[in-house]
Order: C-alpha cells, then sequence, then structure tokens
C-alpha cells in the first residue's frame, strides 16, 4: 500500500550503543537499498540488497555498520557502538526491479550524543 | 572526489518563468541520469530520467536535456509554480565490475518558486 516506511523517525543514543534502524519496503518491492545523507549533502550508497541476497556492501564506512534482510522483505540497518561522526539522515529506498528509480523513505535522523 | 556536481545551491524564480537546474558529471560510465525531488521532512522522489543514448526527455512541465561531450545534464521546468518549490537531485547511475548497480547523487539544490 503505502510507500517505504523507515522507523524510528528520530533516534538519539549515546556514544557506544548500538542502534537497529527498520526499513519497510514497499511491497513487492525485490531490491533495497539503505543510503546515508548528511546535512546539505546528497544520499551517498551504504548497500544493496536483492530479495535477501546482500549485494554490495562496499558503501559500508567500517565494520561497525551491518545490514540484514533476512526475509528478503524488511530490512535492518544496524550500527554498534556508535560515534558522533555517525549522526546523520539514514534512508532506506527500495524498487521492483533493478533498473527502476528508487522509491525513498522518510529516513531515520540519527543523533549521537 | 564528486562526480556529480550541482554547483549552484539555490535558485529562485518567479511562477510561470522557466527554472534551470544544472548538473554537471565526470564519471564517462555513467549511462542512466535521474532527477529527484525532495519536500522538508519528505525522502526524496523520482521526478524523470534520461538515458544516456538520448539527449531530450520530457514529461509535461518537465524536460531533461542531456549533453554528454560536455557531461553536462540540465532539468527544465516550464512553467515554474510554487509547489515545485523543494530540493533537487541530480543522480546518475553506473554499474561495477561485479554487476552491482550504484546511484551517484549530487548535494542537491534548492528551488524557490516566489508567486
Amino acid at each position: 500500500g503505502a510507500g517505504v516506511s523507515q522507523s524510528p523517525r528520530y533516534k538519539v543514543t549515546k556514544r557506544g550503543q548500538d542502534v537497529a534502524l527498520r526499513c519497510d519496503p514497499i511491497s513487492g518491492h525485490v531490491s533495497l537499498y539503505w543510503y546515508r545523507q548528511a546535512l546539505g549533502q546528497g544520499p551517498e550508497f551504504l548497500t544493496y540488497f536483492n530479495y535477501e541476497a546482500q549485494q554490495d556492501k562496499s558503501g559500508l564506512p567500517n565494520d561497525r555498520f551491518s545490514a540484514e534482510r533476512p526475509e528478503g522483505s524488511i530490512s535492518t540497518l544496524t550500527i554498534q557502538r556508535t560515534e558522533q561522526r555517525d549522526s546523520a539522515m539514514y534512508r532506506c529506498a527500495s524498487s521492483p526491479s533493478e533498473n527502476s528509480p528508487l522509491h525513498f523513505g522518510n529516513g531515520t535522523r540519527l543523533t549521537v550524543t | 572526489d564528486q562526480q556529480v556536481k550541482q554547483n549552484s545551491p539555490s535558485l529562485s524564480v518567479q511562477e510561470g518563468r522557466i527554472s534551470i537546474l544544472n548538473c554537471d558529471y565526470t564519471n564517462s560510465m555513467f549511462d542512466y541520469f535521474l532527477w529527484y525531488k525532495k519536500y522538508p521532512a519528505e525522502g526524496p522522489t523520482f521526478l524523470i530520467s534520461i538515458s544516456s543514448i538520448k539527449d531530450k526527455n520530457e514529461d509535461g512541465r518537465f524536460t531533461v536535456f542531456l549533453n554528454k561531450s560536455a557531461k553536462h545534464l540540465s532539468l527544465h521546468i516550464v512553467p515554474s509554480q510554487p509547489g515545485d518549490s523543494a530540493v533537487y537531485f541530480c543522480a546518475a547511475r553506473y554499474f561495477t565490475q561485479g554487476g552491482s548497480e550504484k546511484l551517484v547523487f549530487g548535494k542537491g539544490m534548492k528551488l524557490t518558486v516566489n508567486p
């Protein structure tokens, strides 16, 4: 029905804590992407799933970042031992196929204090 | 190293006039270009796209022009309407050696259409 849904909308966490960001793509969309967007910048690629397979994780900045999509639908982006530099808008996008334009969610605004 | 550049951070035009948003790129491997529009507190939404084998694509008030030799594309909105006021992102697609599709976004440009 609705578009890409992300939760929480806002997340404030203390440095060193782990956070999990959730993405619920549009039903039937096989491709799912995670992007990070800093203030005044365009979205930057983090990782990409085709169904449940993580096809590309080259954009994940370091091994504190991981993502999964175990059943080919909902995806979770996990950041362990958060640092202040992780503060950003994290956007999820999905598309019905690899060659289709992306549909973005409204994002999760992460603030690490 | 920015592969997709939107050099003007903002543009202000009068309602009814033409808005021209520019985008330059450096990677010759880009084969597909897209424009996204973003309203405050929302995610970017797809607006219009163009394949690298074309030089123009039109959809209603929106036209995208591609000049491959100059590695330049532009989005024309005519006539501009106040509801067009948003941030516009230029994006370009390429495929990695492993066959993975990647989108590279510009920084965005804020368009304000004044009534």
